[in-house]
């Protein structure tokens, strides 16, 4: 059974461009969740899909987008990256919306310059 | 107010010491609650979930006041291996699981 990846495990971004971050969901699991964590924070929820539809959504603006696909690997999109999104971001896949073995990949760090 | 709060630490302990951490959130209609552990630039992992009764996992007891909005853990005879952050975490809706953590308090674990 092979766990949450996360792709890329690095990335170095300039301010104002767009980047797309992928999840690939454990095996047997239909939900995705992302969050994003800043330096000396807790993860902070950005949005959630099950069956390929966002099934709720954190205080993030529109420019955080998302898709998951029917194999439930999902995609995280950021547009007009701006400082600030420097963070770690983690993705978190779970069987149902009641987040049955509930699982963190090891995510992506995203730097901004 | 910060949804879930918690003492950022660093707590700094000697091996054996028995060291507790609390948590505070505002969000009265929570419905689950968890500690998880983060090591420096990995994952959250779940160390616990945190139940109205209390539980306990080995050196790790966890408690839960909803009346005051309040969760503890508590570690026994700590270990080299347990330092790390500490993530306080709050599941405020009944259904989909959309967590929110708070900030975490750091533990070092001395020997």
């Amino acid at each position: 059974e092979t766990g949450v990846t996360q792709s890329p495990t690095h990335l170095i971004k300039t301010r104002g461009q767009q980047v797309t971050l992928r999840c690939s969901s454990q095996s047997g699991h239909n939900t995705v969740s992302w969050y994003q964590q800043a330096l000396g924070q807790g993860p902070q929820f950005i949005f959630q899909y099950y069956r390929e539809e966002e099934n709720g959504r954190g205080n993030f603006p529109p420019r955080f987008s998302g898709l998951q696909f029917p194999n439930y690997s999902s995609e995280l999109n950021v547009n007009a990256l701006e400082l600030d999104d420097s963070a770690l971001y983690l993705c978190a896949s779970s069987l149902g919306d009641r987040g049955y073995g509930y699982t963190f990949g090891s995510g992506t760090r995203l730097t901004v310059v | 107010r910060k949804e879930v709060e918690q003492d950022p630490g660093p707590f700094n302990v000697p091996e054996g010491a028995t060291v507790a951490f609390n948590c505070t959130y505002s969000n009265s209609a929570s419905q689950s609650f968890f500690w998880y552990r983060q090591d420096c630039r990995k994952e959250p992992k779940l160390l616990m979930s945190v139940y109205s009764s209390g539980n306990e996992d080995g050196r790790f007891t966890a408690q839960l006041n909803r009346a005051s909005q309040y969760i503890s853990l508590l570690i026994r005879d700590s270990k080299l291996s347990d330092s790390a952050t500490y993530l306080c975490v709050v599941n405020p809706s009944g259904s989909a699981r959309q967590l929110t953590f708070g900030s975490g308090t750091q533990l070092t674990v001395l020997p």
